[in-house]
């Protein structure tokens, strides 16, 4: 099963635009994930939100997380060239790390 | 330390072979996850362990895909035989749960089955 769903599916700007992400997911959690994975690698963890939490920030990435829509948003500022990569986030199911869909994301230089 | 360390990276195979992939997590993780990542999908969990008991193998393919942890360390993950709808990239991941869910994972292994 693959609790979250990302959208949009791919998304293209223009290096130095912002970038946002959405995922919803289905089930009571009790934190969420954002995660990058470059093409042919393993994924990296990027941030972590956990349910009590609106709000956080680590660099570029700001994250918030809406509970009562079961709904959060990545957002990438001042994009990079090297931001290019595919993004997902990732739901605690139960004890089961659940991964969703992803965004594909292409910065041009 | 370390990452999670994969082999192979690369693996072809023909349909009906059988075929082995091997895991080393980040020491002291006791969470360890299989993935199934298909060309353009999102990783698709596989089986989960905690410590050498699983957690979750509800979407292991049972009759030909088998799985362990010997002594809570080390896993194998084994598909025998092999289907042409296998071919995807099988990643590992290892966290420490309890103190935080963060995963970390492998390169993977791209399995191609012709």
């Amino acid at each position: 099963s693959q609790q979250g769903e990302e959208d949009p599916q791919a998304l293209s700007i223009q290096e130095g635009e912002n970038a946002t992400m959405n995922c919803s997911y289905k089930t009571s959690i009790n934190n969420l994930q954002w995660y990058r994975q470059n093409s042919g690698r393993g994924l990296v963890h990027l941030i972590l939100i956990r349910s009590n939490e609106r709000e956080k920030h680590s660099g570029r990435l700001r994250v918030t997380l809406d509970t009562s829509k079961k709904s959060s948003s990545l957002l990438i500022t001042a994009s990079r060239a090297a931001d290019t990569a595919s993004y997902f986030c990732a739901t605690d199911e139960g004890n089961k790390l659940v991964f969703g869909a992803g965004t594909i994301l292409r910065v041009k230089s | 330390e370390a990452g999670v360390a994969q082999s192979p990276r690369y693996k072809i195979i023909e349909k009906r072979q059988s075929v082995a992939f091997w895991c080393n997590p980040i020491s002291g993780h006791a969470t360890l996850y299989w993935y199934q990542q298909i060309l353009g999908q999102g990783p698709k969990l596989l089986i989960q362990f905690q410590n050498n008991g699983v957690v979750d193998d509800s979407q292991l393919p049972k009759d030909r895909f088998s799985a362990e942890r010997l002594k809570g360390v080390d896993s194998t993950l084994k598909i025998q035989p092999a289907k042409l709808e296998d071919s995807a990239v099988y990643l590992c991941a290892s966290s420490s749960w309890t103190q935080t869910p963060e995963a970390f994972f492998g390169q993977g292994t791209r399995l191609t089955v012709v």
